[in-house]
């Protein structure tokens, strides 16, 4: 079955803990994305990734960090930097070849910061 | 900075046609025209695209008006299921990775 899978569905957090959130796709997509969402707010594009082991900054990457050690994966750490953590956290992908460059985006990670 | 125009919401009786409109007076000639939808606590899926004709697949069709400026998603039988925030965003043809700018989109209610 293929797609994009996220892990946890919902994740507490002690103020001053990093915390790390899971992405993997088996869609064979070279572009991963992490965004943000707020309370009826639209999404905000925190970290992106085109290739392995390269990633660049969106409009919100203080108080985050990612890795793209392999293809399939893009973990988003949370960090007791981030101010302001509690928000539900997308990821995406997409693929760069050919005419298919939709992104398509798992389910969700709501993370709440106790 | 989104480059669309929605309502904020509408709502639709069951089984009828929900027609969901989109302006997007400055879209640039090689700009697309993508659907999205999300229902509650859920991640945005992906409906439809288009760049300048009519579109339709297994779960919508794309009315693009001649001069580009304005759009029209159609749900043709609306079913309950089909309640969420529907967004039209307008972006740039491909070119490495980009993100997706999502506006407040239109809470679409469909009514049994």
């Amino acid at each position: 079955d293929g797609g994009i899978t996220q892990s946890p569905k919902y994740l507490f957090r002690k103020e001053g803990q990093n915390v790390t959130l899971s992405c993997e796709q088996n869609l064979n997509h070279d572009a991963m994305y992490w965004y943000r969402q707020d309370p009826g707010q639209g999404l905000r594009l925190i970290y992106y990734s085109q290739i392995v082991n390269d990633f660049q900054k969106g409009d919100i990457a203080e108080g985050y960090s990612v890795s793209r050690e392999k293809k399939e994966s893009f973990p988003l750490t949370v960090t007791s930097a981030q101010k302001n953590p509690t928000a539900f956290y997308l990821c995406a992908s997409s693929s760069l070849a050919g005419s298919g460059d939709t992104q398509y985006f798992g389910p969700g990670t709501r993370l709440t910061v106790l | 900075d989104a480059k669309t125009t929605q309502p904020p919401s509408m709502d639709c009786a069951e089984g009828r046609a929900a027609n969901l409109p989109c302006n997007h007076s400055t879209i640039s000639g090689n700009e697309y025209v993508y659907w999205y939808r999300q229902i509650h606590s859920q991640g945005p899926q992906y409906i439809i695209h288009g760049l300048k004709n009519n579109e339709t697949n297994e779960m919508a069709s794309l009315i693009i008006t001649e001069d580009r400026k304005s759009s029209t998603l159609i749900l043709p039988h609306a079913t309950l299921r089909d309640t969420a925030v529907y967004y039209c965003i307008v972006r740039p043809p491909r070119g490495g990775a980009q993100k997706l700018v999502f506006g407040q989109g239109t809470r679409l209610t469909i009514n049994p």
